[in-house]
């Protein structure tokens, strides 16, 4: 069955600092995305960053980087450079066929706190 | 480009009643998926419907269903509405394949009394 595991529930950082957040995921299905989303108190889901099952490097977007270890199954999140505006719920997501269309399921989230 | 819109952001119903929910996804996207997001159970998938068929459904009771419009626009509606129904609904609408991001709404708050 497919999931998703965030193992950590809470996380501080030092404004400037690097932080990463973890996420292992589990399928049988050889073609998946991989996706990390920011919400804010405000509630919107922010898409950060998307990896493939079948790319060759890690996913960069801007601060965002995503450490895929595709033999272990785990799509971690780095953030670099911490900002305040960073304190956030994240979520890791994943997205594969399934009955002839797609389902994305989500892990627990990590919330992150920036402290100045 | 317009973002995913939905309507309304607030709703307070009552048990036994019923609430339909909309979505209007970013031009060009035929893929919109409803999520439920509670404190207890997180972000749970309810379904997903592309070009009007709903392709794929989450593990929710009848009560739970949906509809897309030929302008891809998206309805939810939940009836007989009981107190665990009170959640965030989020509705992110996609180009329809696996690795296209989902680009996601503000949500509907909805409270059932």
């Amino acid at each position: 069955a497919q999931k998703i595991t965030q193992t950590q529930p809470g996380m501080f950082v030092q404004e400037k600092e690097a932080v990463t957040l973890d996420c292992t995921y589990d399928t049988s299905d050889p073609s998946y995305g991989l996706f990390w989303y920011k919400q804010p108190s405000s509630g919107e889901m922010i898409f950060l960053i998307y990896q493939g099952s079948y790319d060759q490097q890690n996913a960069t977007e801007g601060r965002y980087s995503l450490n895929f270890q595709k033999a272990r199954k785990s799509a971690n999140l780095v953030i670099s450079a911490s900002q305040l505006g960073d304190s956030a719920m994240y979520f890791c997501a994943m997205r594969e066929a399934n009955t002839g269309g797609f389902k994305t399921i989500f892990g627990a989230g990590t919330r992150l706190f920036v402290k100045a | 480009k317009a973002g995913v819109t939905q309507t309304p952001r607030y709703l307070i119903k009552t048990r036994g009643q019923q609430v339909t929910l909309s979505c209007s996804p970013i031009s060009g996207h035929r893929s919109v998926s409803w999520y439920q997001q509670t404190p207890g159970q997180g972000l749970q998938f309810l379904f997903e419907y592309f070009s009007e068929t709903q392709r794929n459904k989450g593990n929710f009771p009848g009560r739970f269903s949906g509809r897309q419009f030929s302008n891809s626009r998206s309805e939810m509606n939940v009836s007989t509405l009981e107190l665990g129904d009170s959640a965030l609904y989020l509705c992110a609408s996609s180009l329809g394949q696996a690795s296209d991001t989902q680009y996601f709404g503000p949500g509907t708050r909805l409270t059932v009394l």
